[in-house]
């Protein structure tokens, strides 16, 4: 089976830390996602990265940066919380290249933060 | 720019009753086509996915949704919802050219089953 992992569940952080959401998938996937899931608006996308070291901005990237330092692990950073990031966010992955049968996109658990 | 809209952000329906989520897209060529489930405090599983073969789609827990290129629509049904339908759905669009793209999610639309 596919694992797309992120390392918290639930995060509860103040305002003006650093946060970072961690998230390993095991399947050797190009791509992987970051994206921010929130009552009524769906889910929008924060960044992605299509290869080690890359990265493209999503439709609401202002407060957050990422890393790509190994393809299979993909950080989101907060760098400075604020009680406006208060969301659940979705890390997901999936191939660079999409063919008929490796289309979708694969996705963890989710990890709710909380910035108080 | 390729879009999705769902048709209702809230759907109820009883125990046994038809389900029918809507979903229509928006795209200068046919794209590749998603429905996600999505349970309380988790994250998102794969119910289906049109990708330009057959027109009907079947998918897990007996949902299964019709790309209907005339009407820029893929619709989510199934025959019988079971309580354990519950949920938040979502349908979501890429371009079957593109390579490393993302997915374009729709709002989302919560399925509530009443006995």
């Amino acid at each position: 089976d596919v694992k797309v992992t992120q390392s918290s569940r639930y995060l509860v952080k103040r305002t003006g830390e650093k946060v970072f959401l961690e998230c390993v998938q095991d399947m050797d996937h190009e791509n992987m996602f970051w994206y921010r899931q929130d009552p009524g608006l769906g889910l929008r996308l924060i960044y992605f990265s299509y290869d080690v070291k890359m990265k493209e901005k999503g439709d609401i990237p202002e407060g957050y940066s990422v890393s790509r330092e190994k393809k299979e692990r993909f950080s989101l950073i907060l760098e400075s919380a604020s009680t406006n990031q208060t969301s659940m966010y979705l890390c997901a992955s999936s191939f660079y290249v999409r063919q008929r049968d490796n289309t979708e996109a694969f996705f963890g658990q989710g990890t709710r933060l909380t910035v108080v | 720019a390729q879009s999705v809209t769902q048709l209702g952000s809230h759907v109820s329906v009883s125990e046994g009753a038809l389900v029918l989520l809507r979903c229509n897209y928006s795209s200068s060529v046919p794209p590749y086509l998603f429905w996600y489930v999505q349970y309380p405090n988790q994250g998102l599983q794969l119910l289906l996915k049109y990708t330009s073969a057959a027109t009907l789609v079947k998918g897990i827990n007996g949902f299964e949704a019709e790309f209907k290129k005339s009407e820029t629509s893929f619709h989510l049904t199934k025959p019988s919802a079971h309580m354990s339908d519950a949920a938040e759905y979502f349908c979501a669009v890429s371009p079957p050219t593109e390579a490393g793209t993302a997915l374009i999610f729709g709002k989302g639309t919560t399925l509530s089953v009443s006995s």
